[in-house]
Parts: structure tokens; sequence; C-alpha cells
């Protein structure tokens, strides 16, 4: 089955730039999407097809996908961007969604 | 506003089933694939279910295959997850998403604990 890895932690100050990778072979070739859930909250699209960004998400988010790599950038940073981001794909192989196994980011 | 609002839920014993049901409203319900996602406690989202438009296509995680089904009603623009044979390990919050390219709408989830 096709695995995505991602950092479970990531620590940024206000401000700064967070970067989330989810990794998985060949990933560029896959359209990835990505998940902000808070605490006790359902989760909330971000990006969808790498870079693409919902109505309301604002151009802080970004994103970008290549190689075995995709990576979620959030731009100057605030408090309350602090929640766990999940990226998701689609695996055409076994028909199967796959979600990577989140990362807390942590808002100094 | 698309809304996603699900009912249903509770505490079940092992072997036990249980019917989750998602309403949704402010969006055309019988052209959109639906999805359930669970998430365990304390754990990381998991894909559960899709259905096609018409229900004519589902497809489901190994875990549950021959234990759940989901099912529609366009009629009535609701999503439904029978659950049978429940064990310990499908304790978690779950989820019904609408699926576009991706997971774009969510309910508000619903807490299926399975316990003696």
């Amino acid at each position: 089955s096709y695995v995505l890895t991602q950092p479970p932690s990531v620590s940024v100050a206000p401000g700064q730039t967070a970067r989330i990778t989810c990794g998985a072979y060949n990933i560029g070739s896959k359209s990835v999407h990505w998940y902000q859930q808070k605490p006790g909250q359902a989760p909330v699209l971000v990006l969808y097809d790498d870079s693409d960004r919902p109505s309301g998400i604002p151009e802080r988010f970004s994103g970008s996908n290549s190689g075995n790599t995709a990576t979620l950038t959030i731009s100057r940073v605030e408090a309350g961007d602090e929640a766990d981001y999940y990226c998701q794909v689609w695996d055409s192989i076994s028909d199967d969604v796959v979600f990577g196994g989140g990362t807390k980011l942590t808002v100094l | 506003e698309v809304q996603l609002v699900q009912s249903g839920g509770g505490l079940v014993q092992p072997g036990g089933s249980l019917r989750l049901s998602c309403a949704a409203s402010e969006f055309t319900f019988s052209a959109s694939w639906m999805s359930w996602v669970r998430q365990a406690p304390g754990k990381g989202l998991e894909w559960v279910a899709n259905i096609k438009q018409d229900g004519s296509e589902k497809y489901y995680v190994d875990s549950v295959k021959g234990r759940f089904t989901i099912s529609r009603d366009n009629a009535r623009n609701s999503l439904y997850l029978q659950m049978n044979s429940l064990r310990a390990e499908d304790t978690a919050v779950y989820y019904c998403a609408r699926l576009s390219s991706a997971f774009d709408y969510w309910g508000q989830g619903t807490l299926v604990a399975v316990s003696s």
C-alpha cells in the first residue's frame, strides 16, 4: 500500500515560515491535498491539487509537489495556525484514499 | 452554506451494530461523491469508504470490508454507514465528507465507542 510520511512535529516562531513535508515514492505524479485540524474540530481543507487554495484560505498557505516530496508552506505564521496538518492522496493502484500520519505545528 | 449534519453514533458492545447518518444541504448531493473518514482517539485520519453519485460504485478500506456498508439516498440528500460486527479498534470519531478532488466539506463528526 502507498504510505505518506510526515514529520510528527514542526515548531516555528510567530512571523516565521513553517514547512511541513509529505514524503512518498513518486508523489510528484499525484495530486496532494492538505488539511488543517484544530483540537476538537473537524478537518478543514487548506490546499488541494498540490497548491490551490479553497475560498477563504489565506494566501499565506502555499504548496509544492515534486519528486518524492510534497510541501505545505505557511508564511508569516500566526498563533491561530497552530494545529495538526495532514496530507492526502488517492492511490490509483488500490483505489484507496491515503492520509499521512499528521504533523503537529507548534507556534512558539 | 454547505452543511453536513451527522447523527447516530454512541456506545456499542463488541460484535454489535450501529448506523451513522449524514444529512446534506446547500449543494447538489446527487452530483457528489461522498465519503466516511474516521479518527481513533489521539490518532490520525483514516479513510473508511467512498460512494459514487448514483451508488453504483463503493470502495472500502481493507479493515472494514465485509463489515461496513456505505449507502446513500439521493431523494433524502442523505449518506449512511451501516457498521456491523464492530470491534474495539473501530472506536473513533467518524466524519462524513464530500469528495471532489479532495474532501472539501466535512460533517461535525460523531463518536462511536465499542466497548463492553
